[in-house]
């Protein structure tokens, strides 16, 4: 299984402070891709981040890659209420012209104002 | 900005009962994809479609499952004789290339079966 596995479960920190979430995953990828989910709802793309890659920005999103660990970090600087969500990660190993994302357990972020 | 529709919002069928949730995915796209998280679960790989066949399917996709696109604009997935435990939100997905690009979600199609 090459699931993605995030670190912390859950994370509640205070409006104005950064949110890093971590992400670790067992086999080779292509890629590896971080997407939001607000409660019950469907999920938002945030980034992708290709595995020649090592870091990529967004807005207020950064996410890293270290390949040789098999890890990957989101943070989100000076966070906000509105980003209360539960954000995932989503690997990505393509194999044969087709793509299957496999999705770890996520972390829930509670940003308080 | 295009977007990937699902319908209904919400089911509730009987067990035994035959569902078909239905996806509208982005126009463009050649890529689609059904996963589905249960309650407090991970997002789950059901099946990905491409060029009106299957290109691959877990092993949550056993034969109770199908999906067919029977037009140009929709994709669909039938539960033909559903369980209890198939009771979960379930997302299609689609993307415009393969190779690992950006799979766009819909808003999900949250199952219970009672």
């Amino acid at each position: 299984s090459q699931q993605g596995e995030e670190d912390p479960q859950a994370l509640s920190i205070q409006e104005g402070e950064n949110a890093t979430m971590n992400c670790s995953y067992k086999t080779s990828i292509n890629n590896l891709q971080w997407y939001r989910q607000n409660s019950g709802r469907g999920l938002v793309h945030l980034i992708l981040i290709r595995s020649n890659e090592r870091e990529k920005h967004s807005g207020r999103l950064r996410v890293t890659l270290d390949t040789s660990k098999k890890s990957s970090s989101l943070l989100i600087t000076a966070s906000r209420a509105a980003d209360t969500a539960s954000y995932f990660c989503a690997t990505v190993w393509f194999s044969g012209g087709y793509n299957k994302l496999i999705f770890g357990a996520g972390t829930r972020l509670a940003v308080h104002p | 900005e295009p977007e990937v529709t699902q319908t209904p919002s919400h089911q509730v069928t009987q067990m035994g009962q035959e569902v078909i949730l239905r996806c509208v995915p982005i126009s463009n796209h050649l890529y689609f994809y059904w996963y589905r998280q249960i309650l407090g679960q991970k997002v789950e790989f059901l099946v990905s479609f491409y060029n009106n066949e299957i290109s691959e399917k877990s092993e949550i996709f056993d034969d109770q499952f199908s999906v067919e696109r029977p037009d140009g604009s929709n994709f669909t997935l039938k539960i033909r004789s559903t369980k209890l435990e198939d009771s979960a939100m379930y997302f299609c997905a689609s993307s415009g290339a393969s190779g690992g690009e950006t799979q766009y979600f819909g808003p999900g199609t949250r199952l219970l079966v009672l």
